[in-house]
């Protein structure tokens, strides 16, 4: 069926590391894999995607890998400071409908 | 920027009661969608919708319908609410299937159900 799943439930890093947070999914008829930023209290916001056709993409301190091989997609965050405290989900969006399937979300936990 | 406004932060409800939970959005976004969040599960989608009057069932659509009367908001109903539709409920928005900002959700604070 389809599932888009996360290693780890909890991620605790030192402020200043870098972060890793990672996804693995089972259904390959994505065009788009996509990244969300949780907050407390707000809404999921859009952090990043990578077309499907990728393997790398870069934004502001942030990096999204996709190895498709192993259907794997991780988000790289560099520097990581208190703000980045959140629940990170990693989606997929599904080439014949538009839709986007979540994953069940990874804490990361910022430790002064 | 985009609001996508969920009327009620927090509701208390009983067991056989009817449930409404209203969203608006401000940006004239064609594509509108309902997701429930529980913890370990991350976000399931109900329903959705791709412009006014049209309404596709999502992932998990029993026990829930919607309406999408006009283009701005989208309605999910719950008929009879029972225990486990107790939940956070995400509303989220977007510009449509085919243009440059299809992967961006703009999502609402989200509506806390309890259902006793």
């Amino acid at each position: 069926g389809e599932s888009v799943g996360l290693h780890l439930p909890t991620l605790s890093v030192q402020e200043g590391d870098n972060s890793i947070i990672n996804c693995a999914y089972s259904n390959s008829a994505s065009d788009y894999f996509i990244w969300y930023k949780q907050e407390s209290g707000k809404g999921p916001q859009f952090i990043i995607d990578i077309r499907s056709n990728m393997d790398k993409r870069q934004g502001q301190r942030v990096t999204v890998l996709l190895n498709k091989t192993v259907k794997h997609l991780s988000l790289q965050i560099a520097a990581t400071q208190p703000g980045d405290s959140a629940v990170y989900f990693c989606a997929e969006r599904k080439s014949n409908t538009g839709k986007l399937i979540f994953g069940q979300g990874t804490t990361l936990q910022v430790k002064p | 920027d985009v609001k996508v406004t969920q009327s009620s932060r927090y509701l208390v409800k009983r067991t056989g009661e009817k449930v409404f939970l209203e969203c608006v959005q401000d940006m004239d976004h064609e594509n509108m969608f309902w997701y429930r969040q529980d913890p370990g599960l991350g976000l399931r989608l109900i329903y959705f919708s791709y412009d006014v009057k049209m309404k596709e069932k999502g992932d998990i659509p029993e026990g829930y319908s919607v309406s999408r009367e006009k283009k701005e908001r989208f309605s999910l109903i719950l008929e009879s609410a029972s225990t486990n539709q107790t939940s956070m409920y995400l509303c989220a928005s977007r510009q449509g299937t085919v243009s440059s900002g299809a992967n961006v959700l703009t999502f609402g604070a989200g509506s806390r159900l309890t259902v006793l």
